[in-house]
């Protein structure tokens, strides 16, 4: 069965660092990675997807096939970047399925 | 643009009783789902609708039934609330299969 690895639950960075959130997936087929985002008090809402090879507010993905990794990457962190994070893997043929994973806290300290 | 609507926002059930989740949109879109959001665990699916009159089952879909007789409308009940059914629950749509899910605020439920 599909899965999706975030292994860490929270990451905490200093305003202007690097940010990395790392994002596995297990599935043998072609598939289709999101990242996801919540911030306080908001909805959840799509950041990006693999597909549109595009930069949101700073943010970018590339999935590697080899590593079958995600993972979200930011230059200089800000504050309003504090948010939680979900990667989220659809399969071909799954409905609207989305396979989330279990999320990562980010906090972007002053 | 309301977008994807949930009701109600907190609710608070005895061990036992029934209620229903609601979830409305008014995107005209054919895909819905509902999730739970549990501390470590992240977003499980529960059930989803690729359309009305079709539903079909998620990763943990005991204890929950839907229907989707609209477009619009795709409720969520819990047909004997149990503690472990305490969670956040989100209802998504979308437009196509695998598009951008438009969620609602969530719905706050504790079963005592």
């Amino acid at each position: 069965a599909q899965r999706v690895t975030q292994p860490e639950k929270l990451l905490s960075v200093f305003k202007g660092a690097p940010v990395e959130l790392k994002c596995n997936y297990s599935y043998s087929g072609s598939p289709e990675l999101f990242w996801y985002v919540q911030y306080s008090r908001q909805r959840l809402q799509l950041l990006l997807r693999h597909i549109s090879r595009e930069s949101i507010k700073g943010f970018t993905a590339d999935l590697n096939k080899g590593e079958t990794s995600f993972h979200l990457k930011k230059p200089f962190a800000q504050e309003e970047d504090s948010a939680m994070y979900y990667c989220a893997l659809y399969i071909t043929g799954g409905g609207n399925k989305l396979t989330f994973g279990t999320g990562t806290q980010l906090k972007v300290e002053l | 643009n309301a977008g994807v609507t949930q009701t109600p926002k907190f609710q608070v059930l005895k061990t036992g009783q029934s209620m229903t989740l609601q979830c409305a949109q008014d995107m005209n879109h054919e895909y819905m789902s509902w999730y739970r959001q549990d501390p470590g665990m992240g977003l499980r699916l529960i059930h989803y609708s690729v359309g009305a009159g079709i539903t079909d089952q998620g990763e943990v879909p005991n204890g929950y039934n839907v229907s989707r007789s609209t477009t619009e409308d795709f409720p969520l009940r819990l047909l004997s609330a149990a503690p472990s059914q305490t969670s956040v629950y989100f209802c998504a749509s979308s437009y196509t299969r695998a598009g951008e899910l438009f969620f609602g605020e969530g719905s706050r439920l504790t079963v005592l």
